[in-house]
């Protein structure tokens, strides 16, 4: 149980191009869920916590106008890449919290979507 | 200040052998929480051990535990007797209580260690 599925998994598209990665929940629902980027060789970084029927809220220093999130139902949340530049190119991970809260502290994370653009 | 210090890029082990991976913290939270995640080429982040920052007892699943100093704030994890398939990265992450309902459950990531099992 607990599975988390992205697509796509990879990825490559132009530049001025938008894209769109998808993030479910598949045996749970999913109130919360949050959506990391990380370059390679390095951490992964938060950039924003997607709450079902409201608002996603982003972390500083990331563009809301470019990274659009929707978290229409309680097992989709989407990011929508919007006029993609090269330095957008990175792994991008969801991770989706439990509803019910299985357990006080885990969250449930994607396999990633590898971004490229050219 | 960092608030998850990974001081080790990368660290060497001998199959069969025990290693241990650092992680220092910093928060002035007093309920907050530090996971180990393991990353391996493929992308995905496998959840390790949890340990709360109220818990009495070190965490410990299967061949891996968590050493966790509460005074020190460090929390690192003890991998026993390595395997070749443990080869990856090794992330240390805290959650924070923090005053939002969605904000309690954020995860804050170290910079990671590459652990590489030899044979």
């Amino acid at each position: 149980g607990a599975v988390v599925s992205q697509h796509p998994s990879w990825v490559i598209c132009k530049s001025g191009t938008s894209v769109k990665i998808e993030c479910r929940s598949l045996d749970f629902q999913a109130t919360t869920m949050f959506w990391y980027r990380q370059f390679p060789k390095q951490s992964l970084m938060l950039m924003a916590t997607s709450n079902e029927g409201s608002k996603a809220t982003y972390e500083q220093g990331v563009e809301k106008d470019k990274f659009l999130i929707n978290h229409a139902s309680l097992t989709l949340s989407t990011l929508t890449v919007t006029s993609a530049h090269p330095e957008d190119s990175s792994f991008y991970i969801c991770s989706a919290r439990d509803a019910i809260a299985r357990s006080s502290y885990e969250q449930y994370f994607g396999p990633g979507t590898r971004l490229t653009v050219t | 200040a960092q608030k998850i210090t990974q001081t080790q890029p990368g660290m060497f082990v001998q199959e069969k052998e025990a290693v241990t991976l650092d992680c220092t913290y910093d928060t002035s939270d007093p309920s907050y929480g530090l996971f180990w995640y393991k990353q391996p080429s493929s992308g995905e982040m496998i959840f390790l051990i949890y340990q709360g920052s109220y818990d009495q007892q070190n965490a410990t699943e299967g061949r891996y535990s968590l050493n966790f100093q509460k005074a020190r704030k460090s929390a690192n994890l003890v991998i026993s007797a390595s395997q070749l398939g443990d080869s990856a990265m090794y992330f240390c992450a805290m959650r924070e209580r923090g005053y939002s309902g969605a904000g309690s459950y954020q995860l804050t990531f170290g910079k990671g260690t590459k652990l590489s099992v030899i044979p």
